[in-house]
């Protein structure tokens, strides 16, 4: 089956810094890898995704790589703020078990002021 | 409305009590999911419902029930738990079940078994 590695587990940014976080996965037919946020008390909040068909996708201070020959996607935070605190999440789906996403550990990011 | 719903947020039962978890979804999604999170770990899913229908049960065990009345509803019934079952219990819905679809979740209920 599908396996997602995150890295790093935790990370810590000055406010106004980048951040970027990294994932690899294992499956060739995955075609689908959102990113989810998830603060202190909530559930998981989409923050961006991208499909195979794509190398690259921007959201504002959000953007998200994908390298499917090295099978790596990454997600960077520009000009980051002390709200982009939080829990990330990186998944991936193959597109053949129901919609399944495979999650990788998480990633603890702290932005200081 | 782009939101999933969940009730209650907070539930704390003893062993050999049965409660029941709600969700509710009015996106006309015709897929509904189940998770269970841990403290710092990503979700795990639980079961899948895809056009009412259990597609996916990842080897759940018995004392979890999980229902789906209708599309727009899914329900988790809870029966003899154990401690170990003390996490956040979170839905989700997406459109469909392609792989390709968002899924949108709910902001969990918080289960503390005694």
């Amino acid at each position: 089956g599908e396996n997602v590695e995150q890295h790093p587990s935790t990370l810590s940014v000055q406010e106004g810094d980048s951040a970027v976080i990294k994932c690899t996965y294992s499956d060739s037919a995955s075609n689908y890898f959102p990113w989810y946020k998830q603060e202190l008390g909530k559930g998981p909040q989409l923050i961006i995704d991208i499909r195979s068909n794509v190398g690259e996708k921007k959201d504002q201070r959000i953007a998200v790589t994908l390298n499917k020959t090295a099978k790596h996607f990454s997600l960077h935070i520009t000009e980051t703020q002390p709200e982009d605190s939080a829990v990330y999440f990186c998944a991936a789906s193959n597109g053949d078990s129901w919609g399944k996403l495979q999650f990788g550990a998480g990633t603890q990011v702290v932005v200081t002021p | 409305d782009t939101e999933v719903t969940q009730t209650p947020k907070h539930l704390v039962m003893g062993m050999t009590n049965k409660k029941s978890l709600k969700c509710e979804q009015h996106m006309g999604h015709r897929a509904m999911y189940w998770y269970k999170q841990k403290a710092k770990k990503p979700p795990e899913l639980m079961f899948v419902y895809s056009y009412e229908k259990l597609s996916i049960n990842e080897s759940v065990p018995s004392r979890f029930s999980p229902e789906c009345p209708n599309s727009s509803l899914l329900n988790l019934h809870l029966h003899a738990l154990q401690p170990e079952d003390s996490a956040l219990y979170l839905c989700a819905s997406s459109p469909g079940t392609s792989g390709q679809e968002t899924q949108y979740f709910g902001p969990g209920t918080r289960l503390l078994v005694l």
